[in-house]
């Protein structure tokens, strides 16, 4: 059974602040991670992806992964108040001639003003 | 607006009832996929549809059926629920390793 962890949370980070957001995962073969916004009532929405090993930037977003340790974070610079949300990272499994994602609980992150 | 379609938005149905949630991708993907998404639980795959060929999952109620008829259509026929299946329901496609585009889900409640 493919495992994808992340803390619950809540996380809460003052405005203008770095958020940090943690996953690891449990299949050493994985070569392709993803994160996902979701809003309270709204459905998930790609923000980034990452695909090798090392730093990947997209404006505030970074994302970092570290196949040997099975682990991807996503930090999120100059916090807003919008960006509170709940982190999904999500785990490609490519076998099978399928592509099924992996999705962990969630990360809840709450930006105060 | 998203390139995936969900209908309805939101759906109450009595246990006895049959009911079908349909799902239209406009971007050109291969796969499709319908998710549950219960609180305080990660995202459940409940179906793949690959190049229109079922992937199976085995632990999905045989009370949820899923039907592709295209690369660009897919059903979920719901009949005989419980109200444990009060969820919502999120469909979403993909090409290869790109990611998923999700449509906007239906919040089902089974009374």
């Amino acid at each position: 059974q493919k495992e994808v962890e992340q803390n619950s949370g809540p996380l809460s980070v003052p405005e203008g602040a770095i958020a940090s957001l943690n996953c690891t995962y449990s299949d050493r073969v994985s070569q392709s991670f993803f994160w996902y916004r979701q809003y309270s009532g709204k459905s998930p929405e790609l923000i980034m992806s990452i695909y090798s090993n090392g730093d990947k930037e997209d404006g505030r977003f970074t994302a970092q992964l570290n196949k040997a340790s099975q682990y991807v974070s996503l930090l999120i610079r100059d916090s807003q108040p919008s960006d509170s949300a709940t982190y999904l990272c999500a785990v490609l499994d490519s076998g099978a001639g399928s592509y099924q994602l992996t999705f962990g609980k969630g990360t809840k992150l709450s930006v105060i003003p | 607006e998203t390139g995936v379609t969900q209908t309805p938005r939101h759906l109450v149905m009595g246990m006895t009832n049959k009911k079908s949630l349909k799902c239209e991708q406009h971007l050109g993907h291969n796969a499709m996929y319908w998710y549950k998404q219960s609180a305080k639980k990660p995202l459940e795959l409940m179906f793949v549809y690959s190049l229109e060929e079922r992937v199976e999952n085995n632990s999905v109620p045989s009370r949820f059926s899923p039907e592709c008829p295209n690369s660009s259509h897919l059903f979920l026929h719901l009949h005989t629920l419980q109200p444990e299946d009060s969820a919502l329901y999120l469909c979403a496609s993909s090409q290869r390793n790109y990611g998923y585009t999700f449509g906007s889900g239906t919040r089902l409640t089974v009374v």
